[in-house]
């Protein structure tokens, strides 16, 4: 098994581009979570799915959009990028109440 | 949902035990507390988690409060490669998790 894997691993954008980061995870995993990590600071939580075809907001959601068309998948979205999004951005996953299984991270730049 | 608080570091002897506390004095009855690290800018490596019961596993001990408003996570004999950030955690109810900004241990040779 891979576990959660996050594509890509590095990323440089410049301020008002657009981009998809996508976490996939192959452990038939019901939720999944998106976080962000600035230096020094923990992990915040962005948005979240429970399921296949839903989504709900986490703590710092402005400036995301998030999809989850397939179980396996879900997707962060950047529609306009901005340099306070620059951020290491972790996807996770979980067997509903249970422990959540982290992937390697995606780290952005934006200048 | 409740938030924890940590020390911003701590120091441990290798072969010592290391002891984490936490804090998470607005914790609900129902909810969790995990602990997690974070090695360099890996992703957070699960470590143990509780309810109210004390609990032990093959990597630490969950030593919680009878009030549960507080933890301490047992590292029983620190190595070097135990040197991380150390994230104490309060599960939401969809299950969130909601980070402080943690320990960093240190394991001194």
């Amino acid at each position: 098994n891979a576990g959660v894997t996050q594509t890509p691993k590095f990323r440089v954008l410049k301020t008002g581009q657009s981009m998809t980061l996508l976490c996939a995870q192959d452990m038939n995993h019901e939720y999944m979570y998106w976080y962000r990590q600035d230096p020094g600071m923990g992990l915040r939580l962005i948005h979240y799915s429970v399921g296949e075809g839903t989504t709900a907001k986490g703590e710092v959601p402005d400036g995301y959009n998030v999809s989850r068309l397939k179980k396996q998948n879900f997707l962060l979205g950047l529609e306009s990028a901005a340099p306070s999004q620059t951020s290491v951005y972790f996807c996770a996953s979980s067997y509903i109440s249970y422990e959540q299984y982290f992937g390697p991270g995606t780290r952005l730049t934006v200048t | 949902d409740a938030k924890t608080t940590q020390p911003t570091s701590m120091d441990c002897a290798e072969g010592r035990a290391a002891n984490l506390p936490c804090n998470h004095s607005t914790i609900s009855g129902n909810e969790y507390v995990y602990w997690y690290r974070q090695i360099h800018s890996q992703g957070p490596q699960y470590i143990i988690h509780g309810l109210k019961n004390n609990e032990t596993n093959e990597m630490a001990s969950l030593i919680i409060t009878e009030d549960r408003k507080s933890s301490t996570l047992i590292l029983p004999h620190a190595t070097l490669r135990d040197t991380a950030v150390y994230y104490c955690i309060v599960r939401g109810l969809y299950n969130q998790f909601y980070f402080g900004t943690g320990t960093s241990l240190t394991v001194i040779p």
